[in-house]
Formats: C-alpha cells, sequence, structure tokens
C-alpha cells in the first residue's frame, strides 16, 4: 500500500459528459501528480501541483483541468470526454516539490471508460 | 523536448538474466530512476542512480548510465516468474519538476 488514495476505482461514462477523479496523497506530501497510462501512448504526465499550486504543465488538454485545495487532496476534472480518453489515470505524491531525488508513490489508478 | 526511449517486450526463461534498455534526451537530470508496475497496480519506485556514477548494484538488480550516450539499462539476474511486469524508465523533464516516463518494457518470464 502506497498510502495513495484514489477514487473511483473504474468509472464508465458516455461521449461529451463531464468526470472527476479524486486523489488523496499519502500523508505529510505536498505534491501531486497526475499521468495518464494508455496502450498507445504510455505514461504521459499532466499536471503536477505544489501545495496548492501549479508547478508543472505537461501533456494536458485544455477540456482537462486539476486542482489542489487546503487539505492537500487534488481532483482532475475532465470533460467533453471523448472516445480517445479512454485510459487509466494515476495520481502520484511526493514531498517536496521539484529537484532532488524524488521518489513519486502512485495509486492504484482510476479507470476510466468513454462509450 | 524530453523524451525517454524503450523497448516494448522482452521475453527470457526464469533463471536468465534479463536486460531493459532506455534512452534519454535531458542530460541535465541528477538522479534517473526504475519503476516498476505489476498487473493491476500503480508503478513502485525500484531502483535509482545518482548521475555521476557509471554503476549500481543492489541485489539482483544492476544499472549501468551511459552519459556519453544518454543510455541507461536494468539488468535483472536469474530472472524469476514473480520479476513479470512493466518495468519503466524515468527522468525528470528540464525544469526538474516532474518525472517523464518511457512506454515501459513488458518482460514476460516462462518457467
Amino acid at each position: 500500500d502506497s498510502g495513495v488514495t484514489q477514487t473511483p476505482k473504474h468509472l464508465i461514462t458516455a461521449t461529451g459528459q463531464r468526470v472527476t477523479l479524486r486523489c488523496s496523497p499519502r500523508s505529510g506530501d505536498l505534491s501531486v501528480y497526475w499521468y495518464q497510462q494508455s496502450l498507445d501512448q504510455g505514461l504521459q504526465f499532466l499536471i503536477h501541483y505544489y501545495n496548492g499550486e501549479e508547478r508543472a504543465k505537461g501533456n494536458i488538454l485544455e477540456r482537462f483541468s486539476a486542482q489542489q485545495f487546503p487539505d492537500l487532496h487534488s481532483e482532475l476534472n475532465l470533460s467533453s470526454l471523448e472516445l480517445g480518453d479512454s485510459a487509466l489515470y494515476f495520481c502520484a505524491s511526493s514531498g517536496g516539490a521539484s529537484g532532488g531525488n524524488q521518489e513519486l508513490f502512485f495509486g492504484e489508478g482510476s479507470r476510466l471508460t468513454v462509450l | 523536448g524530453e523524451d525517454v526511449e524503450q523497448s516494448l517486450f522482452l521475453s527470457v526463461r526464469e533463471g536468465d538474466s534479463s536486460v531493459i534498455n532506455c534512452t534519454y534526451t535531458d542530460s541535465s537530470s541528477t538522479y534517473l530512476y526504475w519503476y516498476k508496475q505489476e498487473p493491476g497496480a500503480g508503478l513502485q519506485l525500484l531502483t535509482y542512480i545518482f548521475s555521476n556514477m557509471d554503476m549500481k548494484q543492489d541485489q539482483r538488480l544492476t544499472v549501468l548510465l551511459n552519459k556519453k550516450d544518454k543510455h541507461l539499462s536494468l539488468r535483472i539476474a536469474d530472472t524469476q516468474t514473480g520479476d513479470s511486469a512493466i518495468y519503466f524508465c524515468a527522468d525528470h523533464n528540464q525544469a526538474g519538476t516532474a518525472l517523464i516516463f518511457g512506454k515501459g518494457t513488458t518482460l514476460s518470464v516462462s518457467s
């Protein structure tokens, strides 16, 4: 158990809909990262938050947004869903903001299926 | 931009050595990493190497780093069926604010 909790574990929805994925980081970790894993693209970095502020953006679509709340949990919002958004979405946490030897602790992922 | 490339599949027999290779583009990273993903689970850090090292050994794992060629490899000695998983090479982005992963190498171990 990594200490990172993601909900829901599975989600099935239709094209055009909007969903919210939730992540609780390990106790004491200030950084939260979101990644998308699909068969063709591999593991793509989406976005990084540190202590409530956005630190880095990766290949995140404009239809997607995220935030980190004062209690450090994070939500990833996916809107106007398309078939190609079907993937496994991972949240990871770490203690620091950047640099150094940063071990990331991953949740078990939220599997999104768009029909 | 930053890029990390790996071969996608490797199949070995139990007891053999496995070698998983990776190339990366950002040469400013202080650390490079190997993560392991078992079926139905998230990624877990397997090992890492400091960029001023050429080699790191940790029990059955050996990591080799060739900075000149930007090449990283992971050798698993005496590979077991329990080593079957996806192995990801990871490097920091240029700003050092996120880890960039390769697409992962699926290691299949047959008995």
